[in-house]
Order: structure tokens, then C-alpha cells, then sequence
């Protein structure tokens, strides 16, 4: 099984501020690996695919990099809607997620 | 607009059983990959099950052989069979369109399943 270990596990963010999440794989992934965004009581939101490609509707202050083991989650200037929890998932071998990334606004 | 629609969730003692049905609109179920995903509450995500459109299925080594994953193009839905629940089962389940090498997207709400004596 493909384990994608995610740091850090928790970030407390003052709006405007930049959060760069990073998403580590136990495998080769390629560019099979996603990112999704879930807020409180509500179910995941697919924000990026394929480690870079966008997600219509998606703000553009979300962006993706990496490939092969290690992938980045960015939040440009971050606002208070962005609170959520953040999960990589890997497509490359059967379904993996990471653990997640509290993302809390200061 | 694709969307997703769970239903069947509810409360089912250890060793019973649950059908979660999954109506979709604004596409076809069977000739999509379709996911079942599942939330502890206050945890993370876990992959459940998956079936292609060619009909093959997949399920977590935790649920292989207690559940079962169909689709009905009839009624557009599909479905999560589950039997002898065990009280880690216990979770939010959410459908979701995609699987293979694909992401998923969208999910459904979700559907709570707690599994108590």
C-alpha cells in the first residue's frame, strides 16, 4: 500500500499569509496525485488533479507542484474561507490519502 | 449539474447489515468509474471500494468480503452492500464519481452509518 504522509499536521494562519502544505508518497506517483479540500461538515472538494492541473471554479490562489514522491499543496494569500482541512490522495495504485492538514485562521 | 445524492445510512447493530444507495444525475453511472470513500467522525479519509465501467470491483482489505459495490443504470444509482458490520465501520460514507487513475470529483453529502448495540 501507497502511504502519503502530509506536513505539517495542523497550521494556525493569519489571513493574507501564505500556507505551503507538502504531501510525501512511499512510491513513484508520477503526476497521480490530488488534493482536496473538506470544511467542517461539509464532504471533500477536489481543488487540484494531477499534482498541477487546475480545477475550474477552484480560486487561483490554489496551486499544486511536485512529482514522483513529493508534492505541494500552496495557498497564496489565504482568507478566511480557506479554514478547512486539507488531504492529498494518490490515483496511482489503488486509493491512498494522507492524514490530513488542519488549516486554522489566527 | 453532476450530482450525488446518498441515502440508506442509520443506526444497525454489530453483524447486521445496510444497503448505502447513491442516486447520480448529469451522467451515467455505469459508464463512469464510481468510489466509495469513508470518514471516522473527526478522522480521516479512508477508500472503501471502487467499480469500473467494465464492471470490475476493488474494496479495502478492512471491508473485502463484507461488502459489495454495484450499479444499476436503470435506476442510475449505486450501491454499497454491506454485511457483518462491525463497529469500526462506523463512519460517514460518501460516493464519488471517479477511481482508477482518476480523482474524484464530485461527492456526495455523505451518509452516517453507526454501527451500536
Amino acid at each position: 500500500e501507497i502511504v502519503l504522509t502530509q506536513s505539517p499536521d495542523f497550521q494556525s494562519v493569519t489571513p493574507k499569509e501564505k500556507v505551503i502544505i507538502t504531501c510525501r508518497a512511499s512510491e513513484n506517483l508520477g503526476t497521480s496525485l490530488h488534493w482536496y479540500q473538506q470544511k467542517p461538515d461539509q464532504s471533500p472538494k477536489l481543488l487540484i488533479k494531477f499534482a498541477s492541473q487546475s480545477i475550474s471554479g477552484v480560486p487561483s490562489r490554489f496551486s499544486g507542484s511536485g512529482s514522483g514522491t513529493d508534492f505541494t499543496l500552496t495557498i497564496d494569500s489565504l482568507e478566511a474561507e480557506d479554514a478547512a482541512t486539507y488531504y492529498c490522495q494518490q490515483s496511482q495504485s489503488l486509493w491512498t490519502f494522507g492524514q490530513g492538514t488542519k488549516v486554522e485562521i489566527k | 449539474e453532476v450530482q450525488l445524492v446518498e441515502s440508506g445510512g442509520g443506526l444497525v447493530q454489530p453483524g447486521g447489515s445496510l444497503r448505502l444507495s447513491c442516486a447520480a444525475s448529469g451522467f451515467t453511472v455505469t459508464n463512469n468509474y464510481m468510489t466509495w470513500v469513508r470518514q471516522v467522525p473527526g478522522k480521516g479519509l479512508e477508500w472503501v471500494s471502487v467499480i469500473y465501467r467494465d464492471g470490475q470491483t476493488y474494496y479495502a482489505d478492512s471491508v473485502k468480503g463484507r461488502f459489495t459495490i454495484s450499479a444499476d443504470n436503470s435506476k442510475n444509482t449505486l450501491y454499497l452492500q454491506m454485511n457483518s458490520l462491525r463497529a469500526e465501520d462506523t463512519a460517514t460514507y460518501y460516493c464519488a464519481k471517479g477511481g482508477a487513475r482518476l480523482c474524484l470529483d464530485p461527492w456526495g453529502q455523505g451518509t452516517l452509518v453507526i454501527v451500536s448495540s
